[in-house]
Order: structure tokens, then sequence, then C-alpha cells
């Protein structure tokens, strides 16, 4: 798996959008970005996937660079929620086996 | 989506004892993963879980200590030998999706077992 880089906490107003920021420089041409969550005491939570086209679900949006090194998950109307650690994962293959390396993830905390 | 069930959920454990972990899916899966989490850290692969094979380990887990079973599709046991204080974590066992359009890759993971060890 490609080594990914995440700020260690962010803040985010509620009904703000939070931006959460990724870099994978290293990132080869067949590995997708997966981006995971976990809320305190809670196993992870699969949030959304991509190659190299921008994603967009029911929870949130994924804006990966034209150049693949890097990508920011967004969550257009952050709630309380929302809280929780976040985790970019660069690697494995959608299709496929998928063995899954985690970093520290970005600490999202929204502020009333 | 896979729903995944494990127990126990939490327990406290004497050191020098063993504890089993059980993993349930609702849906037949080829690999199973079983996570640890350390107090504060991050999550870390102990092993890969196929079911009629043995498990593959990573480094600095070994079977002596992790043995696993997978003994069908649906289900896979973790135990947790010979515990000290340093084994006080989160296990998670996780799954990949395996829908019947065919997989995205993402993982589904049950919601932990937290173990304290004194």
């Amino acid at each position: 798996d490609a080594k990914t880089t995440q700020p260690p906490s962010m803040d985010c107003a509620e009904g703000r959008a939070a931006n959460l920021p990724c870099n994978h420089s290293t990132i080869s041409g067949n590995e997708y970005v997966y981006w995971y969550r976990q809320i305190h005491s809670q196993g992870p939570q699969y949030i959304i996937h991509g190659l190299k086209n921008n994603e967009t679900n029911e929870m949130a949006s994924l804006i990966i660079t034209e150049d693949r090194k890097s990508s920011t998950l967004i969550l257009p109307h952050a709630t309380l929620r929302d809280t929780a650690v976040y985790y970019c994962i660069a690697g494995g293959k959608a299709g496929g086996y998928q063995k899954v390396t985690f970093g520290i993830g970005t600490k999202l905390q929204v502020i009333p | 989506s896979a729903v995944i069930s494990q127990k126990p959920s939490r327990d406290i454990c004497q050191r020098g004892t063993s504890l089993t972990i059980q993993c349930q899916v609702d849906s037949q899966v080829t690999m199973m993963f079983w996570y640890r989490q350390q107090p504060g850290q991050s999550l870390t692969l102990i092993a890969t879980a196929n079911q009629g094979s043995e498990a593959t380990y990573e480094s600095g887990f070994v079977i002596d200590k992790f043995p696993i079973s997978r003994p069908n599709l649906t289900f896979s046991t973790l135990t947790v030998s010979n515990m000290s204080p340093e084994d006080s974590s989160i296990y998670l066992c996780s799954v990949e999706d395996l829908s019947g359009q065919g997989t995205t890759g993402e993982l589904f993971f049950g919601e932990g077992s937290r173990l304290t060890v004194l």
C-alpha cells in the first residue's frame, strides 16, 4: 500500500463543509483511494473510494487531483455526529483481495 | 453490505489466561481480517483468515499467540493466548464487501471486542 499523510486533527463548524486532505504521492496506477471513519468506540465505517475520477455518494464527496498524488474528502454539511477519526488509505484494489493498512488518520472535531 | 457480529463486546481478563473472540458474518465471504487497535492508536492488521487454509500473519504476530480458526465462510475466531496487560486492546474483525454485483473492495468491520488484561 502507498503511504498516506494526513493532518492529525482538524476542527469544523457545524453546518459547514469539512474538507479533509490526504497526500499519497507514491500511489501506483492500480491503487485506489479509500476513506473510512471511526467514531469513538465503534468499528471503522467505509465512506467512499475512487481511482481517478471524483466520486460522490450520500455521505461525502471525494476529489482526487489529476496526478493522483492527493485527494480531499468533503463532508458537505458537517454535523456533530461526524466527529470521528478519518482514515485515508491508498492501496488494495477494488474487485480483489483488500489488505488495508491504516495510518493515524485525522481527528475531526465538529464544533457547535 | 455485510453485517458482522463480534462476541464478546468487552471483557476483563486475568494475566496468563486466554480468550477467544468470535466473528459471525451474515453472508459468505472469502477473506476475513483481524485487526488490533491499542489504546489511542490506529488499527494494525494481525492476520488474514481464508477458509480452508492457515491464516496469514503479519510481521510481529505469530500463530502461537493469536491462533485463528476459519471453519466456514461465515465464521472465524481469534484467540489471544497467555494474555498480558500489553494485550489490552480492541480487536476487530473485518470482511471485504462481496455483494452480488461484485466486490467494490470496501471493508466492513464489526464493532470490536474491547479486552482489558489485569
